[in-house]
């Protein structure tokens, strides 16, 4: 089946440090990657996608390259802010016989000190 | 432009009463429509999505329900609460475009803690 794995956190990281945030992936066939941000007490915001392999999402100085290779979907940022802390998601995107669902992975939490 | 709204916000209910969520979406029509559970400190679980008006699929067999009585509106119960139906719940649509890796969009959350 499906499943997203990503790196366990929480991650604690200084100001202006760089983020990796790793994500790897079991599916069958090719499915859309997404990573979704979720800040505290709110919902879950699309941050980036790649749609097939070799596909680089970026946003807001995130970026994520679509590996068909290692199956991952690595999170990365160059230099983080205080505004970046909060919980990450993983995503795959499938097609099931009644429309596409999306499998989570458990979330990372980020948390940026000043 | 799209927007999703879910209410209440916070809700604390006694083990075994009745539950009632709401979501409703503007701005499109004829989505796709999720429910979500983020239990605390875990990822998100599928519970229902739909298609269409009535057409409800179940994917995690438990006490909720799910209906849409009208194309933008999903409504998550539950006849009688458990406690481990404590939880953050999650509403998301999706437009149908003939894609099969349509982005999901999210709403702002119900907490629900069952006491």
């Amino acid at each position: 089946g499906n499943s997203v794995t990503q790196m366990e956190g929480p991650v604690t990281l200084s100001e202006e440090a760089f983020l990796t945030i790793n994500c790897t992936y079991t599916a069958t066939g090719y499915p859309s990657l997404f990573w979704y941000v979720q800040y505290p007490g709110e919902g879950l915001q699309l941050l980036l996608k790649a749609t097939k392999a070799d596909d680089k999402g970026s946003n807001k100085g995130f970026e994520a390259t679509y590996r068909k290779e290692t199956t991952s979907f690595h999170l990365e940022k160059g230099s983080v802010q205080v505004s970046d802390s909060a919980v990450y998601f993983c995503a795959l995107m499938w097609a099931g016989t009644s429309g596409s669902r999306l499998t989570f992975g458990e979330g990372t939490q980020l948390t940026v000190n000043p | 432009s799209q927007t999703i709204h879910q209410w209440p916000a916070t809700l604390v209910q006694p083990v075994g009463s009745p539950l009632s969520l709401e979501c409703t979406v503007e701005g499109t029509s004829n989505p796709n429509l999720y429910w979500y559970r983020q239990a605390a400190g875990r990822g998100l679980q599928l519970l229902f999505y739909s298609v269409g008006i009535g057409q409800i699929s179940s994917e995690v067999p438990q006490n909720l329900s799910a209906s849409r009585p009208q194309d933008r509106q999903f409504i998550l119960s539950s006849k009688k609460l458990l406690l481990s139906d404590s939880g953050f719940y999650l509403c998301a649509w999706s437009a149908k475009s003939g894609s099969p890796n349509q982005v999901q969009y999210f709403g702002p959350g119900t907490r629900l803690t069952v006491l």
